[in-house]
């Protein structure tokens, strides 16, 4: 298994731009989660997802679009990057059944607002 | 609201030293689970341990220890004899949902040869 991965690794935008950061699982897993991680603090979450054709916002949303359209892809949406969102964003996924907590984090992607 | 608290912004200590570092949790909640995950220079996150709110047994993983302490809503990670490649950022983390955490802002280890 590939366990979460992300797409792409490196990200360099300009204010105003678009941009979809790719995010999935082989794992079969319900439940999917992006956070996002700043400069000295820990992660936060943006948005989250219970199963396909659900999704629900968490912590910090504002600015992020998500839909899961599958249980593999959960794509997190920048509809006009600006500075603030300069962040490290992780990709997250974990089992609704046997152990419903244990989450598995993808590598990260390091988005860059010009 | 949940919220964790790791007070604990840097420490630095020199190889073969024991460490403890801190973190204390709020939540309403009676059913949860605990995480510590460390963060190495390269970016990762590394998931060390998780813990639910029922079990507050101690736990002991190699030079690993942690400290579940429920009177105090604590959850201590102690690293023993310590070494150079445990240098790293560590979070711990607080889960009443699957799938959202609450993480603590981090606790930036070096270890000094």
């Amino acid at each position: 298994n590939a366990g979460v991965t992300q797409t792409p690794k490196f990200q360099v935008l300009k204010t105003g731009q678009s941009m979809t950061l790719q995010c999935a699982q082989d794992m079969n897993h319900e439940y999917m989660s992006w956070y996002r991680q700043d400069p000295g603090m820990g992660l936060r979450l943006i948005h989250y997802s219970v199963g396909a054709g659900i999704t629900d916002q968490g912590e910090v949303p504002n600015g992020y679009n998500v839909s899961r359209s599958t249980t593999e892809d959960f794509p997190l949406r920048l509809l006009s990057a600006a500075p603030s969102q300069t962040s490290v964003y992780f990709c997250a996924s974990s089992d609704g059944g046997r152990s419903p907590y244990e989450q598995y984090f993808g590598p990260g992607t390091r988005l860059t607002v010009t | 609201a949940q919220k964790v608290t790791q007070a604990q912004t840097e420490i630095s200590v020199v190889e073969k030293e024991d460490v403890t570092l801190d973190c204390v949790y709020e939540t309403r909640d009676t059913t949860y689970y605990l995480f510590w995950y460390k963060q190495p220079p390269s970016g990762e996150l590394v998931f060390l341990i998780r813990r639910n709110s029922f079990d507050e047994q101690n736990e002991i993983s190699g030079r690993y220890s942690w400290n579940f302490q429920k009177s105090t809503s604590s959850f201590n990670f102690t690293i023993t004899a310590s070494q150079v490649v445990d240098s790293a950022v560590y979070f711990c983390a607080l889960d009443t949902n699957a799938g959202k955490s609450t993480f603590g802002d981090g606790t930036t280890l070096t270890v000094k040869p």
